[in-house]
């Protein structure tokens, strides 16, 4: 049980370009979902916390504009890089906070994107 | 605040060596901790991690972390090392300020396992 999983696992776009990230928790319902950045050889960094049916919050230097996240459902969780440039490029893991209420998080695989 | 520090970027033991990870934290209020295990392109998979009760905590694979109130620090160890055990590991602790139990991640540690 508690399986997250992440959609797509690599993904490659042009500057400028948007690209969608998905985070669903395949086994149980995840009121609060979490995105995390790394950067190679680095730690993770959280980016914002996710909670359905409102709206997320970000970690301070975060750009909400840039980094849209949506969580309509108790299984689903979107971010979406918009106007993607070079810098965006890194390793975007999400995780999904225990449902029986651990301070325990679930991690999806990850996804590689890459800006050219 | 909280905040992990953990010493050594890089360790390398040999096969059937002892491994000792290190990992100190700083937090205004009791410690949950964390230890998880990153293959390469890979998620966080947990390895253990402390709540309350017994200090010492063992976890999957062979690996166990006890915890040092008085030291503030979370060790992570295994007798014998495994060629397997090869990954990078973060150390972590809950915040718990907010109620949402943001994790506060260690910059990691990179094991290598010598034949």
């Amino acid at each position: 049980g508690a399986v997250v999983s992440q959609h797509p696992s690599r993904v490659i776009c042009k500057s400028g370009t948007s690209v969608k990230i998905e985070c669903r928790s395949l086994d149980f319902q995840a009121t609060t979902m979490f995105w995390y950045r790394q950067f190679p050889k680095q730690s993770l960094m959280l980016m914002a916390t996710s909670n359905e049916g409102s709206k997320a919050t970000y970690e301070q230097g975060v750009e909400k504009d840039k980094f849209l996240i949506n969580h309509a459902s108790l299984t689903l969780s979107t971010l979406t890089v918009t106007s993607a440039h070079p810098e965006d490029s890194s390793f975007y893991i999400c995780s999904a906070r225990d449902p029986q209420g651990t301070h325990e998080q679930y991690f999806g695989p990850g996804t590689r994107l890459t800006v050219t | 605040a909280q905040s992990v520090t953990q010493l050594g970027s890089h360790v390398s033991v040999s096969e059937g060596a002892l491994v000792l990870l290190r990992c100190n934290y700083s937090s205004s209020v009791p410690p949950y901790l964390f230890w998880y295990v990153q293959y390469p392109n890979q998620g966080l998979q947990l390895l253990l991690k402390y709540t309350t009760g017994a200090t010492l905590v063992k976890g999957i694979n062979g690996f166990e972390a006890e915890f040092k109130k008085s030291e503030t620090s979370f060790h992570l160890t295994k007798p014998s090392a495994h060629m397997s055990d090869a990954a990078e590991y973060f150390c972590a602790v809950s915040d718990l300020r907010r109620g949402a139990n943001n994790l506060f991640f260690g910059t990691g540690t990179r094991l290598t396992v010598i034949p």
